[in-house]
C-alpha cells in the first residue's frame, strides 16, 4: 500500500487477555517504530527495528510486551495478560535510511483494557 | 536523558490570528535534530520540519515559519493568518544523531490548536 497500515484499528479487550496488534510498514522502508499514545501524553517509544539488526527494545514498559519483525516487513506487537493502563493508541511508523529523518506513521491501533 | 517540553496544553485562536507553539528541549548531544509532526482529527501524524543543531537559520514555508534558539533550547513554531484546518494536535520531538542513518524521536506531550472560524 501507499501509507503504513495498521490493524485492527480498533481493539476492546477483557482485562488478562493477550492481543496482537499488526503493522504493514511502506514498501521498502528498513525501519520500523511502534510507539503508544496515551489520554495526555506524549508519544511513548516502545520499541524500533533497523534492517536484519537486534530491536531497540528499551522503551517496553514490561516483559509483557514483546515485538517481532518478520522478513524485514510486516511487524506485530504482543501484549500479553493485558492491564487496564494498557489502554492506549498504538503507532507505528516506518523511515528509510537518509538524511530526512522522516518518519510515517499509521493511523493507529486504538486499544482498550476493560 | 533527551527531554521536550511542550508548554501549552490547548490554545484556543479566532481564525485568522496568529499562533505561536512553544517548545523547549533538553539534550546532552552537540549534535541532534529537531522535528514537528502534526496530528489532525483523523489521527495520522504527518512530518512538518526536520532541523539539525547546526543550522539555526529560521525557516518559512507558506504560513508556517520556525524559531531555532540554541541558546534557549528553543525550537517554536509560528502559524501566520490560522486556519480551521490547521485545527490539530502539534508535537514537537527530538532525536539524537545516530550513524546508522535513523532517528529514534523523543516527543513532547503536544500542544492541541482548536481554530474557530
Amino acid at each position: 500500500g501507499a501509507g503504513v497500515s495498521q490493524s485492527p484499528s480498533n481493539k476492546v479487550t477483557e482485562k488478562g487477555k493477550d492481543v496482537e496488534l499488526r503493522c504493514d510498514p511502506i514498501s521498502g522502508h528498513t525501519a520500523l517504530y511502534w510507539y503508544r499514545q496515551s489520554l495526555g501524553q506524549g508519544l511513548e517509544f516502545l520499541i524500533y527495528f533497523q534492517g536484519n539488526s537486534a530491536p531497540d527494545k528499551s522503551g517496553l514498559p514490561s516483559d509483557r510486551f514483546s515485538a517481532e519483525r518478520t522478513g524485514g516487513s510486516v511487524s506485530t506487537l504482543t501484549i500479553q495478560r493485558t492491564q487496564q493502563e494498557d489502554s492506549a493508541v498504538y503507532l507505528c511508523a516506518s523511515s528509510k535510511r537518509g538524511v530526512t529523518g522522516e518518519l510515517f506513521f499509521g493511523e493507529g491501533s486504538r486499544l482498550t483494557v476493560l | 536523558a533527551q527531554k521536550v517540553t511542550q508548554a501549552q496544553t490547548e490554545i484556543s485562536v479566532v481564525e485568522k490570528e496568529d499562533v505561536t507553539l512553544d517548545c523547549v528541549y533538553e539534550t546532552r548531544d552537540t549534535t541532534y535534530y529537531l522535528f514537528w509532526y502534526k496530528q489532525p482529527p483523523s489521527g495520522e501524524l504527518v512530518f512538518l520540519i526536520r532541523r539539525n543543531s547546526f543550522d539555526e537559520q529560521n525557516e518559512i514555508s507558506g504560513r508556517y515559519s520556525w524559531n531555532f534558539q540554541k541558546s534557549t533550547s528553543s525550537f517554536n513554531f509560528t502559524i501566520t493568518a490560522s486556519q480551521v484546518v490547521d485545527s490539530a494536535v502539534y508535537f514537537c520531538a527530538l532525536s539524537e544523531a545516530m550513524n546508522t542513518g535513523f532517528q529514534k524521536l523523543v516527543f513532547g506531550t503536544g500542544t492541541r490548536l482548536l481554530v474557530s472560524p
